[in-house]
């Protein structure tokens, strides 16, 4: 079956530590993105990438950093300089960099927390 | 700039009662709304979506929502709720020149016996 894989599910963080989540997707979709829910706060876009080797920053870029070296790949890594980390992490696709009218399609998220 | 607004942030209903959960947008064009529920822990399914014609769009699960122009919204409806609809619902919207999503903050929805 076709769809986003999120991996850890849950993944814990050290003081200083870089981590890294992983995004894969078997839609051949072209457009990736990432985003951090918070509690009462929705969804909030951190990356995106509408292309292999191309990506651009949202909203909420800074403390994050990503690489889209294959298609089917998004991995976000989160840097020590994100001070607060704690969120559940959505990575989601959709089918066309120019969008003609696709929703986009979500992976189950991963939980990151700080130890 | 754009934003979308649920202005509910807990709603309780019956089962069996019905539901209307409210989306307001706020965009320079037609923007393209979709609906999303999310169960905890769970990433997000689409219900529906509206990109043009009929403004009132059939969704999955019996979900139906509106789109009204003239008042910026997009609010989602189901005749009657069951247990298995308890979850978040996120109203979203599609900028496609600039292959952007804004979301909403979410409604939790809990359904009473």
């Amino acid at each position: 079956d076709g769809g986003i894989t999120q991996s850890p599910k849950y993944l814990f963080r050290k003081e200083g530590q870089n981590v890294t989540l992983s995004c894969e997707q078997n839609l051949n979709h072209d457009a990736m993105y990432w985003y951090r829910q918070d509690p009462g706060q929705g969804l909030r876009l951190i990356y995106y990438s509408q292309i292999v080797n191309d990506f651009q920053k949202g909203d909420i870029a800074e403390g994050y950093s990503v690489s889209r070296e294959k298609k089917e790949s998004f991995p976000l890594t989160v840097t020590s300089a994100q001070k607060n980390p704690t969120a559940f992490y959505l990575c989601a696709s959709m089918a066309d960099r120019e969008g003609n009218n696709q929703p986009q399609h979500f992976g189950d998220g991963t939980r990151l927390s700080i130890l | 700039a754009q934003s979308v607004t649920q202005p509910d942030i807990h709603i309780t209903v019956s089962e069996g009662a019905s539901l209307e959960l409210r989306c307001n947008y706020s965009y320079g064009a037609t923007p393209y709304l979709f609906w999303y529920v999310q169960s905890p822990g769970q990433g997000l399914q689409l219900l529906l979506k509206y990109f043009s014609g009929d403004t009132l769009v059939q969704g999955i699960k019996g979900f139906e929502a509106e789109f009204k122009r003239s008042q910026s919204s997009f609010n989602l409806r189901k005749p009657s709720v069951h247990w298995s609809d308890a979850a978040e619902y996120f109203c979203a919207v599609g900028l496609y020149n600039f292959n952007k999503f804004y979301f909403g903050s979410g409604t939790k929805l809990n359904v009473k016996p």
